[in-house]
């Protein structure tokens, strides 16, 4: 079963703006993890922080980790049309979030 | 260096037939992952091959088994297809055990 749930489902936003994702966790983690999936297609992965991270930068990607919380958030800056795609947390290498779906309108 | 590679990337069964699904690492990854992907859904995890040993197993039946060769490929087995099987099946290399994944595009499985 997924572990992680992503929070919006879906996310719909003008280019240029920025967009935030969420992700809540169940189980204690070494590291959280963010990819992104276009079309049905395979996923990329975008970035990863550790549990004694609190905060990692990634060109316009910022993620944010609270482990006291057990949730971490994805944002995105200066959004493209080229970001529209779903997006998805995972606790280490095994479980996946339901993801959430960015719609990036020109 | 190439990327991760499934084969096929689509493929029709019917119920109870018994399916293998390829991917072959990117160089130098010595960790093999396979995820079932339902339509709308996140990817669930089936099993972790490291080094030809299984190293972690997902809520997923016997009937799902794997194999990982000494090139580090690996090769997915489904049998006794059910129509629930049907679903993108994806594969995913990585040079350790800890870090990111490199996922392949994928094999569409539709079980009639």
């Amino acid at each position: 079963s997924q572990q992680g749930e992503e929070d919006p489902q879906a996310l719909s936003i003008q280019e240029g703006e920025n967009a935030t994702m969420n992700c809540s966790y169940k189980t204690s983690i070494n590291n959280l993890q963010w990819y992104r999936q276009n079309s049905g297609r395979g996923l990329v992965h975008l970035i990863l922080i550790r549990s004694n991270e609190r905060e990692k930068h990634s060109g316009r990607l910022r993620v944010t980790l609270d482990t006291s919380k057990k949730s971490s958030s994805l944002l995105i800056t200066a959004s493209r049309a080229a970001d529209t795609a779903s997006y998805f947390c995972a606790e280490g290498k095994f479980y996946f979030g339901s993801g959430t779906k960015l719609n990036v309108k020109p | 260096e190439t990327g991760v590679t499934q084969s096929p990337t689509h493929l029709i069964k019917t119920r109870g037939q018994q399916v293998t699904l390829r991917c072959s690492s990117q160089s130098g990854h010595n960790t093999v992952s396979w995820y079932q992907q339902a339509l709308g859904q996140g990817p669930q995890f089936i099993f972790q091959y490291y080094r030809e040993e299984e190293n972690g197993r997902g809520n997923f039946p016997p009937r799902f088994s794997g194999l990982q060769f000494p090139n580090y490929s690996s090769e997915l087995n489904v049998n006794a297809l059910e129509l629930d099987d049907s679903a993108l099946y994806l594969c995913a290399s990585s040079p350790r055990q800890e870090g990111g994944l490199f996922f392949g595009p994928g094999t569409r499985l539709t079980v009639l």
